[in-house]
């Protein structure tokens, strides 16, 4: 069965410190790649994703996520971060065509002021 | 000018009741979802209709019944509620296939006492 595993469940960084959270999935073929992000009290919204082509997908607000095929991952990162960029962060992978996404736990991300 | 809107926001009702969270989407998706986020933010997916037609039926108590009247509209029914229910229902919607990006509404937070 396909599944996402997110290593870090929390993670505490101080403003301007560099981001590097991890994904992993289970499965053999083609795959989409999603990371989503929940801030507080609000509803998930996609920072970026990966269908095809240039491995290295560049999304909203700085942050970029490089797929790897074959460690079978897509870690998400970001040079900087910011106290407002605190939010619960989601890895999701579907099969192509594939209607249904597979979620991972999600990290939750602290960033101090 | 809401893409994927959820009524209501919050719910809160004893035991035992039967009730309804209503979604709307105005984005021309023809695939729409309902997911469960218990307290630990974990996204567990319920239902999902493509053109009216169920396409994912996750194990959930037949309690929960989905019914999609339209393309646009996907409604999840409640009876006899549990304290178990509780947790935060999140609608979203997108195009046909794997390689689309879903789209969430505000979420509808239940909560049973």
């Amino acid at each position: 069965a396909q599944s996402v595993s997110q290593h870090n469940h929390h993670v505490i960084l101080s403003e301007a410190a560099s981001l590097e959270l991890g994904c992993n999935y289970s499965y053999g073929g083609t795959v989409n790649l999603f990371w989503y992000v929940q801030y507080p009290g609000q509803h998930l919204q996609l920072l970026l994703k990966y269908f095809s082509g240039d491995p290295l997908v560049k999304g909203i607000k700085g942050f970029e996520a490089e797929f790897i095929k074959s460690k079978f991952s897509f870690n998400l990162r970001k040079p900087s971060v910011q106290w407002s960029d605190t939010a619960e962060y989601f890895c999701a992978v579907n099969a192509h065509s594939n209607y249904q996404l597979i979620w991972g736990a999600g990290t939750k991300l602290i960033i101090k002021p | 000018d809401t893409a994927v809107s959820q009524t209501p926001k919050y719910l809160v009702t004893q035991m035992g009741n039967d009730k309804s969270i209503k979604c709307e989407q105005n984005l021309g998706h023809d695939t729409m979802y309902w997911y469960k986020q218990d307290s630990k933010k974990f996204l567990k997916i319920m239902f999902s209709y493509n053109n009216k037609e169920l396409i994912i039926n996750e194990t959930v108590p037949n309690r929960f019944s989905p019914k999609s009247p339209d393309k646009a509209h996907l409604n999840l029914h409640i009876n006899s509620l549990e304290l178990g229910d509780s947790a935060v229902y999140f609608c979203a919607s997108s195009h046909s296939g794997g390689a689309h990006e879903q789209y969430f509404g505000p979420g509808t937070r239940l909560t049973v006492t």
